[in-house]
């Protein structure tokens, strides 16, 4: 079973507007991590925002947010003020606590396209 | 400083070479990793490292094979290896106090078998 669910392969938002990205994820762990990383074409996955399973207010980091529903196991990732830079992929991605084993599980990926 | 170095930046190898590919943090992290990713994919584990001891040894064929000299330096050893071969080759590190660590990755090895 899929365990990080992104069900957007593209995603277009005008420049200067905001854009949310859906993930979904699935564990029976009590202790997890959730994150959000972007890929440009150049290839290196930047970290973006980090989202502890105990953590009660959700995470910020300067434009990008992290809408975290603990009890819809989502945790969607807001960019605010869209820039033509933050066009590349974007992967919601887990660590699990108890039976993680260091292992990251990522989602299949949405690629923003930021319009002009 | 959340640093992660891997050289080459791109390699372009036959199928008898063996050639090495090489990444290293600064960041006082214990444990690193290799990933290796395929078009419109997402990364896929490869190996672990933690505390220069291979954790995790994901089912992958022994043409690759990888190296934890120290805490800060991951090599992966490539060897006759096939075109189906070539793809993004990431690592990543992180400090492994616990599992659900943030994991840092570099610049990536774009790697091309013929």
């Amino acid at each position: 079973a899929q365990k990080i669910t992104q069900t957007q392969p593209g995603m277009f938002v005008q420049e200067k507007e905001a854009v949310t990205l859906d993930c979904t994820y699935d564990t029976s762990d009590q202790s997890y991590g959730l994150f959000w990383y972007k890929q440009p074409s150049s290839g290196e996955m930047i970290f973006l925002i980090y989202q502890g399973s105990y953590d009660e207010q959700n995470a910020t980091e300067g434009r990008y947010s992290l809408n975290f529903q603990k009890a819809r196991k989502s945790a969607n990732l807001v960019i605010s003020a869209s820039q033509l830079g933050d066009s590349a992929m974007y992967f919601c991605a887990m660590r699990e606590g108890r039976d993680g084993g260091f292992k990251t599980i990522f989602g299949a990926g949405t690629r923003l396209f930021v319009k002009a | 400083d959340t640093e992660v170095t891997q050289t080459p930046k791109h390699l372009v190898m036959g199928m008898t070479n063996k050639k090495s590919l090489k990444c290293e943090q600064h960041m006082g992290h214990r444990a690193m990793y290799w990933y290796k990713q395929k078009a419109k994919k997402p990364p896929e584990l490869m190996f672990v490292y933690s505390y220069e001891k291979l954790s995790i040894n994901e089912s992958v064929p022994s043409r690759f094979s990888p190296e934890c000299p120290n805490s800060s330096l991951l090599n992966l050893h490539l060897h006759a290896l096939q075109p189906e071969d070539s793809a993004l080759y990431l690592c990543a590190s992180s400090q492994a106090s616990r599992s659900t660590d943030t994991q840092y990755f570099g610049p990536g090895t774009r790697l091309t078998v013929l």
